[in-house]
């Protein structure tokens, strides 16, 4: 079945340092790929997303790029702030009902 | 533009006593509606899905059980809650498109 796998956290990085949270999934056809965010106490947002293979997806200086010979959806900042600080939930879309395959969760946190 | 409400924000119940959890979407109509659960720690399970007024789809046996009386609302509910029933509830919606869904703020909910 479709599964979506991310690296294990937490991840701890100094300010300014450069981020990339590994995605990785397995899936029929052609999903949609999602990355949200949840700060502590929230719910989730929407961070960025790519509908097909080569689409990359941006916000707030956040970065993925769709790659379907590598089955892969890796997050990336160059510069990471202290309100970066969250967890990052890697997904996939374009199933039966609307679902979404949500990964485990990466917990970064950013120290001054 | 779209909402979604969820209420209560916080609650602790003893174990045993119902429990009813409620979710409205406003700025839109015939949405695709979730819930989910975040234990402690832990990734996001899927609870229940519903694509209509009346349809419910469960995703994992357990003792909660879900309504969607309107096309808007969408109520988690639970005749006897057990110490594992704890955690944080989110409710979602997505319409269409790519199945990017949007979250609500989320219950926390303690049973003691």
């Amino acid at each position: 079945g479709d599964s979506v796998t991310q690296m294990e956290g937490p991840v701890t990085l100094s300010e300014e340092a450069f981020l990339t949270i590994n995605c990785t999934y397995t899936a029929t056809g052609y999903p949609s790929l999602f990355w949200y965010v949840q700060y502590p106490g929230e719910g989730l947002q929407l961070l960025l997303k790519a509908t097909k293979a080569d689409d990359k997806g941006s916000n707030k200086g956040f970065e993925a790029t769709y790659r379907k010979e590598t089955t892969s959806f890796h997050l990336e900042k160059g510069s990471v702030q202290v309100s970066d600080s969250a967890v990052y939930f890697c997904a996939l879309g374009g199933r039966q009902g609307g679902k979404l395959i949500f990964g485990q969760g990466t917990e970064l946190s950013v120290k001054p | 533009s779209q909402t979604i409400h969820q209420w209560p924000a916080t609650l602790v119940q003893p174990v045993g006593s119902p429990l009813s959890l409620e979710c409205t979407v406003e700025g839109t109509s015939n949405p695709n509606l979730y819930w989910y659960r975040q234990a402690a720690g832990r990734g996001l399970q899927l609870l229940f899905y519903s694509v209509g007024i009346g349809q419910i789809s469960s995703e994992v046996p357990q003792n909660l059980s879900a309504s969607r009386p309107q096309d808007r609302q969408f109520i988690l509910s639970s005749k006897k809650l057990l110490l594992s029933d704890s955690g944080f509830y989110l409710c979602a919606w997505s319409v269409g498109g790519p199945n990017e869904q949007f979250f609500g703020p989320g219950t926390r909910l303690t049973v003691l």
